[in-house]
């Protein structure tokens, strides 16, 4: 595609629900990331994928939390129980190659989940 | 522990005068370090990347500079317009993990008309 795009653009749940945020990278696009960003506040990293397998999930908060990609494009978070802490803008990027080379990360416009 | 430190004050500067915001690392062994432009509300936007072992890299008005040995990059905005503010934020790729981006708090910089 184009560019980078996630959805939704916002969501608003209630506390112990679980959410799905979607990401479809830039076509043909191997590494694919999520970021979560709260108000005022830096990235911080949840997971990389390469392909299919994500190699890096040290991000990841806690055993709510949870992604997939599948054939090597669309990926999904998942979070489970949602608690008032998870409330954040979720960003996910794209990039080439993830691995020993040096390219650019596009991003999405993010979602931007509150948890009431 | 590793950390990633970005100015967290504000930067107001002076239209037409050179930007600088400087980017600290600590325990990370980077192949490369990026710098991005987030506007509010959107997702950040690539300007530049430098390698380790390139002092300096320029790009229209911008300038980064890469300092292995005192483990900083500093990123320079010259001729500054108010277009120009924005938040900056640094990002490296640890060669000791798997590459991923892990990025800084980020410097917001604000130029006055």
């Amino acid at each position: 595609g184009a560019g980078v795009s996630q959805s939704p653009s916002n969501k608003v749940t209630e506390k112990g629900k679980d959410v799905e945020l979607r990401c479809d990278p830039i076509s043909g696009h191997t590494a694919l990331y999520w970021y979560r960003q709260s108000l005022g506040q830096g990235l911080e990293f949840l997971i990389y994928f390469q392909g299919n397998s994500a190699p890096d999930k040290s991000g990841l908060p806690s055993d709510r939390f949870s992604a997939e990609r599948t054939g090597g494009s669309v990926s999904t978070l998942t979070i489970q129980r949602t608690q008032q802490e998870d409330s954040a803008v979720y960003l996910c990027a794209s990039s080439l190659v993830g691995r020993e080379v040096n390219t650019e990360a596009f991003f999405g416009q993010g979602t931007r989940l509150t948890v009431v | 522990s590793q950390k990633i430190e970005q100015n967290s004050e504000a930067l107001n500067i002076q239209e037409g005068k050179t930007a600088t915001l400087t980017c600290n690392y600590t325990n990370y062994s980077p192949a490369y370090l990026q710098w991005y432009r987030q506007d509010p509300g959107r997702g950040p936007v690539f300007l530049l990347l430098i390698r380790e072992n390139e002092k300096e890299k320029r790009k229209e008005r911008l300038k980064v500079t890469f300092d292995t040995t005192l483990k900083q990059s500093l990123f320079h905005i010259t001729a500054s317009q108010p277009a120009d503010s924005a938040t900056y934020l640094c990002a490296l790729a640890d060669r000791g993990g798997t590459y991923k981006y892990i990025f800084g708090t980020g410097t917001r910089l604000k130029v006055l008309a």
